[in-house]
């Protein structure tokens, strides 16, 4: 069963105190792994998506990372607006799987001035 | 990006009653939608697959009768919660992937049941 674990569930920083979310997964075959922001009371909205360990995206103040065991979400200087719920997702390569995605539970950033 | 709509944002109905949400693909076809449930600080749990044309996958424990999908078009997809009890609150999320493996989510719809 592919399984997804984030920590920490919730963070808190000041304003430009860079920090990392873990996104810890297990999963039978990779096919990709997403990274999405959720605002309160909002579907999730998409950031980015990794296939293979090494690979490395980024967006603004966001920096994704994949190694085989895990994915990293760098923050560089978050400002107050960066305050969401991060979720990490795996989908796997299953036959007749379709696009399924296993989520984790999220962690919970806010940021301060 | 690919832009999912769903309404209503918001719903409270009384128990015993049902309640239709709407999840369309504004600006693609969809062949295939997906339907999540989340409940407080938990993650979104996958409820089902729509498929157009034909009938919906349902995830193991997720009761068939209870959840009600058709997906009428390529580009809208229905959840009806049918007779609805308090235990069924929740926040309902539909998603589609248009190019690749990347879902693309809907609004959200706040699900109450007084």
């Amino acid at each position: 069963e592919d399984q997804v674990t984030q920590s920490p569930e919730a963070l808190r920083l000041q304003e430009g105190e860079s920090s990392s979310l873990n996104c810890s997964y297990t999963v039978s075959g990779l096919r990709g792994l997403f990274w999405y922001r959720q605002d309160p009371g909002k579907g999730p909205e998409f950031l980015f998506t990794l296939y293979s360990a090494g690979e490395e995206k980024e967006k603004e103040r966001l920096k994704a990372t994949l190694t085989k065991k895990e994915s990293f979400l760098h923050i560089t200087a978050p400002k107050p607006e960066d305050s969401a719920t991060y979720l990490c997702a795996v989908q796997a390569i299953l036959t007749g799987g379709g696009n399924k995605l296993t989520f984790g539970t999220g962690t919970q950033l806010k940021v301060e001035l | 990006g690919a832009v999912v709509s769903q309404h209503p944002s918001r719903v409270i109905c009384k128990s015993g009653t049902s309640v239709k949400i709407e999840c369309r693909s504004l600006d693609f076809q969809a062949t295939t939608m997906f339907w999540y449930r989340q409940f407080p600080k938990q993650s979104l749990m996958l409820m089902a697959t729509s498929n157009e044309g034909s009938k919906a996958t349902y995830e193991q424990g997720v009761e068939k009768d209870k959840f009600l999908i058709n997906h009428a078009s390529l580009t809208l997809s229905t959840l009806t919660v049918t007779s609805a009890h308090p235990e069924d609150s929740s926040f309902y999320i539909c998603s589609a992937t248009p190019r690749g493996p990347e879902a693309f989510f809907g609004q959200g719809t706040r699900l109450t049941v007084v």
